[in-house]
């Protein structure tokens, strides 16, 4: 069975470090998704790409997150610089369609981020 | 108020009882409902979409009440194996989707 593959699974960093995380999602799924999700937390979604173009960042914080999906395929998250309050899981998920009716999440294992 | 919101739990039920988790939405456009399921640090996994008559998938029963913008999730004759946070997501008023806080259920022999 297809997977949503991240790397690294656990990251551990000191505040003010950079960090960046890789998602590659299921062969021909056009939407791919980064969320967070703080322990005991639902997930909290970052952006939305559809192919190469972001959908939705409104909840990205830009001043030190980035996000990009060049060439339409995989995808890189970025935090500059690291602070205590983003440590967190972050997953990526991706979807086949861009048809909300019919749109079903397949997730990533994750990427545990600890902040010291 | 948040988009969306769950029973907080935990809920602790004996094996092969019945359980029901219940979830309200605020956004009264959404079109799209679904329950996941999420182990212990894991990731979330889909569960089952949320019909409008209701659908069901063995010992599990999902609900949707567009009037009162709720839904529910019945597990039936739980297993222990049922342990695990139950996550409601709905889209949202961008049209992304929003996921609950979850509810935990242990399941207990």
């Amino acid at each position: 069975e297809a997977e949503v593959a991240q790397s690294p699974r656990y990251k551990i960093t000191e505040k003010s470090q950079a960090v960046a995380f890789w998602c590659d999602p299921i062969s021909g799924h056009a939407t791919l998704y980064w969320y967070r999700q703080i322990l005991g937390q639902g997930p909290e979604l970052l952006v939305q790409f559809q192919d190469e173009s972001v959908v939705d960042d409104s909840q990205l914080p830009k001043d030190r997150f980035s996000a990009e999906r060049l060439k339409g395929v995989d995808s890189t998250l970025k935090i500059q610089p690291a602070e205590l309050g983003d440590s967190a899981m972050y997953l990526c998920a991706s979807s086949p369609v861009d048809r909300l009716a019919k749109n079903i999440q397949y997730f990533g294992a994750g990427t545990r981020l600890s902040v010291l | 108020r948040k988009e969306v919101e769950q029973d907080p739990g935990p809920f602790n039920v004996p094996e092969g009882a019945t359980v029901a988790f219940n979830c309200t939405y605020s956004n009264s456009a959404s079109q799209s409902f679904f329950w996941y399921r999420q182990d212990c640090r894991k990731e979330p996994k889909l569960l089952m979409s949320v019909y409008s008559s209701g659908n069901e998938d063995g010992r599990f029963t999902a609900q949707l009440n567009r009037a009162s913008q709720y839904i529910s999730l019945l597990i039936r004759d739980s297993k222990l194996s049922d342990s695990a946070t139950y996550l409601c997501v709905v889209t949202g008023y961008g049209q992304n989707f929003v996921f609950g806080p979850g509810t935990r259920l242990s399941v207990l022999p």
